[in-house]
């Protein structure tokens, strides 16, 4: 099966700043990788698919880049509605594991 | 505008089956062409995908839960079920449902359904 790490665990961000969110494979998924959000009690939410595209409705100042081994999910200026778990998934080969998420929280 | 919502019981005893319904809207499951698939998350802990069923019943299985997963699909009723064996306290979490999408391939999932806790627990 194919590992996925997020890091930081945590990120501490001022709104306004840039966030820069790590995924890691443990073997390469070329670009088949997604970025979700979620929120405290919520669902999680599609930010990015093909390692790069956004999906429907997802605001620009969210940017996913990388292919391979390595990925970054950046959200350009942080918005208060923002702040939330956000995780990686490969959809190279089943199983389709998830990573263990980073929590942006407010500096 | 799609949408999926889970059913089922939120307390289950150890030992017992989890049994959990995804009520599809807004589409067909029939005439779609997508999977389906089901996603749990543990109290305070991350994502992890349990099972995926195509329209026409084809199934997929994380290998570390396949030996107690049964996943199917009723198109008539336009919905598709969990079904989780021999539950113990471990299996306790929020139960989501979402669609993978685009069509025909197990790929992201798109939309998801609200969740739903189910507590193993005598």
């Amino acid at each position: 099966e194919i590992v996925m790490t997020q890091s930081p665990a945590t990120l501490s961000v001022s709104p306004g700043e840039r966030a820069t969110l790590s995924c890691r494979a443990s073997q390469s998924v070329s670009n088949t990788l997604a970025w979700y959000q979620q929120k405290p009690g919520q669902a999680p939410r599609l930010l990015i698919y093909g390692a790069s595209t956004r999906a429907t409705g997802i605001p620009a100042r969210f940017s996913g880049s990388g292919s391979g081994t390595e990925f970054t999910l950046t959200i350009s200026s942080l918005q208060s509605e923002d702040f939330a778990v956000y995780y990686c998934q490969q959809y190279d080969k089943w199983p389709f594991l998830f990573g263990q998420g980073t929590k942006v929280e407010i500096k | 505008q799609l949408r999926l919502q889970e059913s089922g019981p939120g307390l289950v005893k150890p030992s017992e089956t989890l049994s959990l319904t995804c009520t599809v809207s807004g589409g067909s499951i029939s005439s779609s062409n997508y999977y389906w698939g089901w996603i749990r998350q543990s109290p305070g802990k991350g994502l992890e995908w349990i099972g995926s069923i195509y329209y026409s019943g084809k199934t997929y299985y994380d290998p570390s839960l396949k030996s107690r997963v049964t996943v199917s699909v009723d198109t008539s009723r336009n919905q598709f079920s969990l079904k989780l064996y021999f539950v113990t306290a471990a299996d306790t979490a929020v139960y989501y449902c979402a669609r993978h999408s685009p069509a025909a391939v197990l790929y992201w999932f798109d939309p998801w359904g609200q969740g739903t806790l189910v507590t193993v627990s005598s």
